[in-house]
């Protein structure tokens, strides 16, 4: 089986530029949350999807937002980008028996490191 | 302070030692998660568990819920097990302004040959 997939790898952007990162999720899962990893603040969960909703949000201001599709993919934009918006970007996959996919076995990608210059 | 703390920060073992990486947190919670990141940013899910104890070839993890407390322990530890370990909680009530999962910083682990 092939593992969760996202794209691209690398990004880089300039100030006040938007972006859009993708999410394969492990064929199967239905839920697909994201994560944002600084060297200052580690990981901070930004959002969770499951069957093209959006179950839950973190803390972060409403230039993040991110959609799921009907085959599970997900997407995440990042409007009118900040220098601190520089981070990686981590997407996990879950099958989601029932509950909150954070009490599943998360499956992680790779990530998208995301400069912005 | 934060919500989940991790100790140590970091910690250089030589092979074949035993280590433990303690986690503490200070909400009510439904799950925690121990994840693995190696250099290069992938994660890698080790346990989840909500009480007791689970055990995975030299790995073992424990919980105790009235403590508030957690820990991963590496049996035999090898440089291949050089890595950032990270203790993840769910609020039970989504408690914390993080939302689903609240990370801890991650304990740098270097095991020497």
């Amino acid at each position: 089986k092939a593992g969760v997939t996202q794209t691209p790898r690398y990004l880089i952007k300039t100030r006040g530029q938007q972006v859009t990162l993708s999410c394969s999720p492990i064929s199967g899962h239905r839920s697909v949350s994201w994560y944002q990893q600084t060297p200052g603040q580690g990981l901070q969960f930004l959002f969770e999807y499951f069957s093209e909703t959006q179950r839950n949000k973190g803390n972060f201001p409403g230039r993040f937002s991110g959609r799921q599709f009907s085959n599970s993919r997900s997407e995440m934009n990042v409007s009118t980008l900040e220098l601190g918006d520089s981070a990686l970007y981590l997407c996990a996959s879950s099958f989601l028996t029932g509950g909150s996919v954070a009490n599943e076995k998360l499956f992680f990608g790779s990530g998208t490191q995301l400069s912005v210059l | 302070k934060n919500e989940v703390e991790q100790s140590p920060q970091n910690l250089t073992a030589q092979e074949g030692e035993f280590i433990t990486i303690n986690c503490s947190y200070s909400v009510g919670i439904s799950a925690l998660h121990w994840l693995q990141q190696h250099p290069g940013g992938g994660i890698v899910s080790l346990f989840m568990l909500s009480s007791g104890k689970k055990k995975h070839g030299r790995l073992i993890a424990t919980i105790n819920i009235q403590e508030k407390h957690s820990s991963l322990h590496i049996t035999a530890s090898h440089p291949r097990d050089s890595a950032v370990y990270i203790c993840a909680v769910v609020g039970s009530l989504y408690g914390g302004s993080q939302g689903n999962l609240i990370f801890g910083k991650g304990t740098k682990l270097s095991v020497k040959p």
